[in-house]
């Protein structure tokens, strides 16, 4: 089935502690991105990359870092730096150029 | 500064009747629309698009309509269902780039 999958679901965090949550997409989209949504909020754009190996900063890149070594794959760092970990994350795709983007099922983020 | 404002975070409609989520935007450059449903835990699912060279798109029991002078959108559900219960989310795109997301409306559809 195509899609995008994300990894893992739920994820416990200590503070002090970086963790990688993990998007892969079979879909030969050629954009990914990576979406915040905190409690009775929208969606907040982290970082997004529309070609291999380059990625840029969206609206709240502080304190995570990104990777775009395939073209299936954007991992997502969140780093010690990131004052307000815990958060529910979504993963995205799109074809390059069009509007319309397709979402995994989102990864929870726990800080404790 | 928000871009794209849904201003009811929440509302609530009896089922078969008509539910009519609204988005207001301030870029006048936007020139497409999206409105996408989420369910908890889950990721968003698109529902439906516009052009701005068009005022109206229908999918079923989805309508969206688009009013540029007054940079408002809406969404319509004809008739509302209990399944159609879960957060609305609208977005606007400037040529392609960037999709910009609103806050959000709850829908709650009663038996």
């Amino acid at each position: 089935d195509g899609g995008i999958t994300q990894s893992p679901k739920y994820l416990f965090r200590k503070e002090g502690q970086n963790v990688t949550l993990s998007c892969e997409q079979n879909l030969n989209h050629d954009a990914m991105y990576w979406y915040r949504q905190d409690p009775g909020q929208g969606l907040r754009l982290i970082y997004y990359s529309q070609i291999v190996n380059d990625f840029q900063k969206g609206d709240i890149a502080e304190g995570y870092s990104v990777s775009r070594e395939k073209k299936e794959s954007f991992p997502l760092t969140v780093t010690s730096a990131q004052k307000n970990p815990t958060a529910f994350y979504l993963c995205a795709s799109s074809i390059a150029g069009v509007n319309t983007i397709y979402f995994g099922e989102g990864s929870w983020l726990t800080v404790v | 500064d928000q871009q794209v404002k849904q201003n009811s975070p929440s509302l609530s409609v009896q089922e078969g009747r008509i539910s009519i989520l609204n988005c207001d935007y301030t870029n006048s450059m936007f020139d497409y629309f999206l409105w996408y449903k989420k369910y908890p835990a889950e990721g968003p699912t698109f529902l439906i698009s516009i052009s701005s060279i068009k005022d109206k798109n229908e999918d079923g029991r989805f309508t969206v309509f688009l009013n540029k002078s007054a940079k408002h959108l809406s969404l319509h559900i004809v008739p509302s269902q209990p399944g159609d219960s879960a957060v609305y989310f609208c977005a606007a795109s400037v040529a392609g780039n960037m999709l910009t997301f609103g806050g959000g409306t709850r829908l709650m559809v009663k038996p």
